[in-house]
Parts: C-alpha cells; sequence; structure tokens
C-alpha cells in the first residue's frame, strides 16, 4: 500500500484480556517502531525493529508487553493482562534504514494509529 | 537523558498572526530534528526536518524552524497562520545511534477564523 496501515482503528477490550495490534509497513522500509500516545504524555517509543530483530525494546513499560516481526515486514504487538493504563493510541511507524555513518536519519512515516480502551 | 521539551502546551491565536513554537532537546552529538503535525483526525505528518547545513530550515505550508545549536533550540515558526494550521505539533529529536525518535509532548494550536 501506499503508507502505514495498523489495525484495528479501534478496540475496546476488559481488563484482564489480551490484545493484538498488527501494523503493515511501507514495502520496502526495514525500520519499524512502535509509539504509544497518551493524554498527556505526548509519544512514548516502545520498541525498534531492523528487519525481523528487536535491537531497542527499551520502551516496552512492562513484560505484559511483547512485539514481533515477520517476513521484514507486517509487526505485531502484544498486550496481555490488560490494565487501564494501557488505555492510549499505539501508533507505528517505518522508514529506510538509517545512515548512521553519515550522520542521516530517515523520515518516519506514521500509521493511522489503533485507539486501545481497557475497560 | 536524552530529552526534547515544548513550552508550550496551547496556543490559541487569530488568523494571521504569527506563530513560533518552541523547541529544545538535550542530546550529545550528532542529532537531527523534525516537527511533525497532526490534524485534527488524521495521522502524523512530518513537516520539516533538519539534518545539516542550513539552519533555517523550510517546510511543508509555509513553516520554517531554526535550529540554533548554541541553544538547543529549534523553535518552529509561521508568518501568518490559518485556520487550517489548528493541530497538535510535535518536536522530534533522533541521534547518536539510537533508532527511536524522542518527542516532545506537542503543543496544541488553535487559530479562531
Amino acid at each position: 500500500g501506499a503508507g502505514v496501515s495498523q489495525s484495528p482503528s479501534n478496540k475496546v477490550t476488559e481488563k484482564g484480556k489480551d490484545v493484538e495490534l498488527r501494523c503493515d509497513p511501507i514495502s520496502g522500509h526495514t525500520a519499524l517502531y512502535w509509539y504509544r500516545q497518551s493524554l498527556g504524555q505526548g509519544l512514548e517509543f516502545l520498541i525498534y525493529f531492523q528487519g525481523n530483530s528487536a535491537p531497542d525494546k527499551s520502551g516496552l513499560p512492562s513484560d505484559r508487553f511483547s512485539a514481533e516481526r515477520t517476513g521484514g515486514s507486517v509487526s505485531t504487538l502484544t498486550i496481555q493482562r490488560t490494565q487501564q493504563e494501557d488505555s492510549a493510541v499505539y501508533l507505528c511507524a517505518s522508514s529506510l534504514v538509517d545512515n548512521l555513518a553519515g550522520g542521516y536519519y530517515n523520515e518516519q512515516f506514521f500509521g493511522p494509529g489503533t485507539r486501545l480502551t481497557v475497560l | 537523558a536524552q530529552s526534547v521539551s515544548q513550552h508550550n502546551h496551547h496556543v490559541i491565536l487569530s488568523e494571521a498572526a504569527s506563530l513560533e513554537l518552541g523547541c529544545n532537546y538535550s542530546y550529545g552529538g550528532t542529532v537531527n530534528l523534525f516537527w511533525y503535525v497532526q490534524y485534527p483526525g488524521q495521522h502524523l505528518q512530518l513537516l520539516l526536518k533538519y539534518f545539516s547545513g542550513d539552519p533555517l530550515v523550510k517546510g511543508i505550508k509555509g513553516f520554517e524552524a531554526e535550529f540554533i545549536k548554541s541553544k538547543f533550540s529549534f523553535n518552529l515558526r509561521k508568518p501568518s497562520v490559518q485556520w487550517s494550521d489548528t493541530a497538535e505539533y510535535f518536536c522530534a529529536a533522533k541521534g547518536g545511534s539510537q533508532g527511536n525518535l524522542i518527542f516532545g509532548k506537542g503543543t496544541k494550536l488553535s487559530v479562531k477564523p
């Protein structure tokens, strides 16, 4: 597709249930990022994939959160035993690989997000 | 720790007023800076970015930003805002070997017609 897509667009779940959020990056983008946008918190980084591996998981808030990426393309963010504080908009972004040696960082293109509400 | 701070939470302007949104970053070494915009109901879009060279960067829709290294600032400006500029604006930075962007908390801009 032309841009980053995410599904579902909205998800309402009960506290304690598991949820899976999906991200389809732009074709050819090897880097994929997950962020969380909470009211009053701005955008928080969760995890970064380069290809299928995740060199930086430092933003995952707890071990209830995990993510994987297969085939260097689609990524799934899983939240187990959801809590009310997990309610937020989960954003995915993708980019071409950065040229770190040249100090050049490629633009990240964002998807529309998944609004997660935990009741 | 690396951080980005935006000074204003909510800015209200009348059409044709000039705009300046503050952004300061805390980074050592090479840093690339970005402004993203989120219009109501839409996803984040890149307004402009600074990598190197001319510290005055021009972006889309008449926006510009100036990188002032000595002040660790990257303020966003527009000489004359329009009602359609109503949106939330995020400053972001990326540096070193990290993969992710560090975002400020965002500034909501409301432009009165």
